[in-house]
């Protein structure tokens, strides 16, 4: 009954190589977010969207990048993965700016 | 720039305790929100409170939103093993801050 859910929830890859994170939708909400969680610093926005094609940076947003062609769908890549991104991704949905998120189950990416 | 501070960080207490988590900012949120986290899973909203002052309870769980929409606090009444879990506050702003979370472990 997820009405979000992330693929893959577990990759391991190299650094210096280009990873793709999916987050896909059955709830037709207009905003979503990508955020990273390390020990110690809690969950951080990497970028959001708040339609089709139209997307922002969070407070993290260095080495990564987005895009979003279709409502349901919101892709997070890594253009050259580093150690220091190996991280817990979590995708999160809602229907307005500060209306409640609902997140999916998380990616665990390792950057060796 | 960590906006949010909940204390405690850790928590570990006896089945049937009561026990009380904090949320702390020098910043004014127009909403807060508080999620619990399970091992292996993302967040769940718990409640969001808007007004300052809110009160607001769900069973066991009552939260509150100081007067001055900087900080919250979430207690818990008689704990039970399956409120286990991360605790995470988050203030609206421009966007949503999160604290670094309160983990909670209660002991059979």
């Amino acid at each position: 009954d997820a009405g979000i859910t992330q693929s893959p929830r577990h990759k391991v890859t190299e650094t210096g190589t280009p990873v793709t994170l999916r987050c896909h939708q059955t709830e037709n909400h207009r905003y979503m977010y990508w955020y990273r969680q390390d020990p110690g610093h809690g969950l951080r926005l990497i970028h959001y969207s708040y339609g089709v094609k139209d997307t922002d940076k969070g407070e993290v947003s260095d080495g990564y990048s987005v895009s979003r062609s279709k409502t349901e769908d919101f892709l997070l890549t890594l253009e050259s993965a580093t150690s220091s991104q190996t991280s817990v991704y979590f995708c999160a949905i809602s229907e307005s700016i500060n209306y409640g998120y609902t997140f999916g189950s998380g990616t665990r990416l390792t950057v060796v | 720039t960590q906006l949010l501070e909940q204390s405690p960080q850790f928590l570990s207490i006896q089945e049937g305790e009561n026990l009380t988590v904090y949320c702390n900012s020098s910043s004014v949120f127009s909403s807060l929100q508080w999620y619990r986290q399970e091992p292996g899973e993302g967040p769940v909203l718990l409640v969001t409170v808007v007004t300052g002052g809110e009160v607001k309870k769900l069973k066991r769980l009552t939260f509150q939103f100081g007067d001055a929409r900087k900080d919250s606090s979430l207690h818990i009444t008689a704990a039970q093993p399956g409120d286990t879990g991360l605790y995470l506050c988050a203030g609206a702003g421009n966007q949503f801050y999160f604290g670094t979370g309160t983990s909670l472990t209660v002991i059979p």
